[in-house]
């Protein structure tokens, strides 16, 4: 069975603060890791898809990592603002058939 | 250019009812998935279509779960004898092709069984 864990399960900040967490996921067959970001009521928005050992992805104030040969990859939100509350989910792909296998997500509350 | 829909939106069923819920993928997709998250849980992989195939059932939790998908388009997953255990929020979303790696995700259905 695949797991693919997430931590920690929510988070509570104060604007300005940075931030960040953690998305473990089996090391062997790995294809890609994905990032999404879930508001409540709409749909899940991708934040990055990474394939290689040792990507970096940014996007404004949130960036990412990966290890694929320890299996893990970190969200950093650098200056969080409220807008950033949401639910961030990884999903691990070992195939390329598209199938996600996701964590449980870690739910960020900024505090204004 | 619209993104996937689904629909309806919410809904309340009664247990031992049957339900359908639609998706409409972005035009053009070929690929197209199911997950659904229960409360407490992560998302979880129902099953995928390339065109109107399912390769991967392998998410349906029991029989009554099924789903089909006309002209490589709309796809529409159906639980008959709803079940409490069958309340969650049901996601689909859809790539260009299987191996693609952007999947697009719709907004959800939230069944609710009483």
């Amino acid at each position: 069975i695949l797991n693919v864990e997430q931590s920690p399960q929510s988070l509570h900040v104060q604007e300005g603060d940075s931030t960040n967490f953690t998305c473990s996921f089996p090391s062997s067959n790995f294809y890609a890791l994905h990032w999404y970001r879930w508001e409540t009521a709409k749909s899940p928005e991708a934040l990055f898809v990474m394939t290689l050992n040792g990507d970096e992805k940014k996007k404004g104030r949130i960036s990412a990592t990966l290890n694929t040969k320890e299996g893990y990859s970190y969200l950093y939100i650098k200056g969080s603002q409220p807008e950033d509350s949401a639910t961030y989910l990884c999903a691990f792909r070992s195939g390329n058939t598209g199938k996600l296998i996701f964590g449980q997500g870690t739910t960020l509350q900024v505090k204004p | 250019g619209a993104g996937v829909s689904q629909s309806p939106s919410n809904k309340v069923t009664e247990k031992g009812k049957d339900v359908e819920l639609r998706c409409d993928p972005i035009s053009g997709h070929t690929a197209l998935y199911w997950y659904r998250q229960s409360l407490g849980q992560g998302l979880e992989f129902l099953i995928y279509f390339q065109g109107n195939s399912a390769p991967d059932k392998s998410g349906l939790p029991s029989d009554r779960f099924s789903a089909e998908r006309t002209g490589g388009s709309v796809s529409t997953l159906t639980i008959q004898r709803t079940q409490q255990e069958d309340s969650a929020v049901y996601l689909c979303a859809s790539s260009l092709v299987s191996g693609a790696y952007e999947q697009y995700f719709g907004p959800g259905t939230r069944l609710t069984v009483t």
